[in-house]
């Protein structure tokens, strides 16, 4: 099993729907969690830090649910310029701390 | 102000050479992350540096290597290459080592394989 694992998609969303992806984790341990949005052949820019109490940014929410290992991301109006792939990250805990361990992504397209 | 920044953009080399990657961290940063990013993967952390020492090290042969400078930039060395090294290759800087600070990434190295 990935120690983060992410449906690759694509998701194909209408302009101005809500979309939600998951992603899951294996170490229970693990106590960050982050999303990254990567534009085609573009480095990865931070979207969002995950509480454990959820956290919103303007039309974007995230969730954290410790008991079932998954952290989730809700899109809402979504735009076009939403295009892109969702990087899911889990920060490593033991024998992997300093690390963080990335999802290999889950790319959204958002269609006019 | 700069962000970080990489050289080269590209490369192109065969394999059994060995190659150098250099990357600048955001003025005032002192942590610097490589990764290693294969098409329709997430990236694949290689290394953390923070003040010039080894901070952490991903599952990756002895062929890698890196080194962080006094000024806080750093190299990424690669020997003996395979094709299988042909991936975009992410520096990150961060103000410190600790796991909760965001990583700023460069644009990348794209290293080919020949």
């Amino acid at each position: 099993r990935k120690e983060v694992e992410q449906d690759p998609g694509p998701f194909n969303v209408p302009e101005g729907a809500t979309v939600a992806f998951n992603c899951t984790y294996s170490n229970s341990a693990s106590q960050s969690f982050f999303w990254y949005r990567q534009d085609c052949r573009k480095e990865p820019k931070l979207l969002m830090s995950v509480y454990s109490s959820g956290n919103e940014d303007g039309r974007f929410t995230a969730q954290l649910n410790r008991a079932s290992q998954y952290i989730s991301l809700l899109i809402r109006d979504s735009k076009l310029s939403d295009s892109a792939t969702y990087l899911c990250v889990v920060a490593g805990v033991g024998d992997s701390n300093y690390q963080l361990i990335w999802g290999a992504g889950t790319k959204l397209i958002i269609k006019p | 102000d700069a962000g970080v920044t990489q050289s080269p953009t590209h490369l192109i080399k065969t394999r059994g050479q060995h190659v150098t990657l250099r990357c600048s961290p955001i003025s005032g940063h002192k942590s610097v992350s490589w990764y290693q990013q294969v098409l329709g993967q997430g990236p694949q952390f290689i290394f953390q540096y923070y003040e010039k020492e080894e901070r952490g090290r991903g599952n990756f042969p002895d062929r890698f290597s890196a080194r962080q400078f006094p000024n806080y930039s750093s190299e990424l060395n690669v020997n003996a290459l395979l094709l299988g090294d042909s991936a975009l290759y992410l520096c990150a800087s961060s103000l410190d080592s600790g796991i909760n600070q965001p990583q700023h990434f460069g644009d990348g190295t794209r290293l080919s394989i020949l």
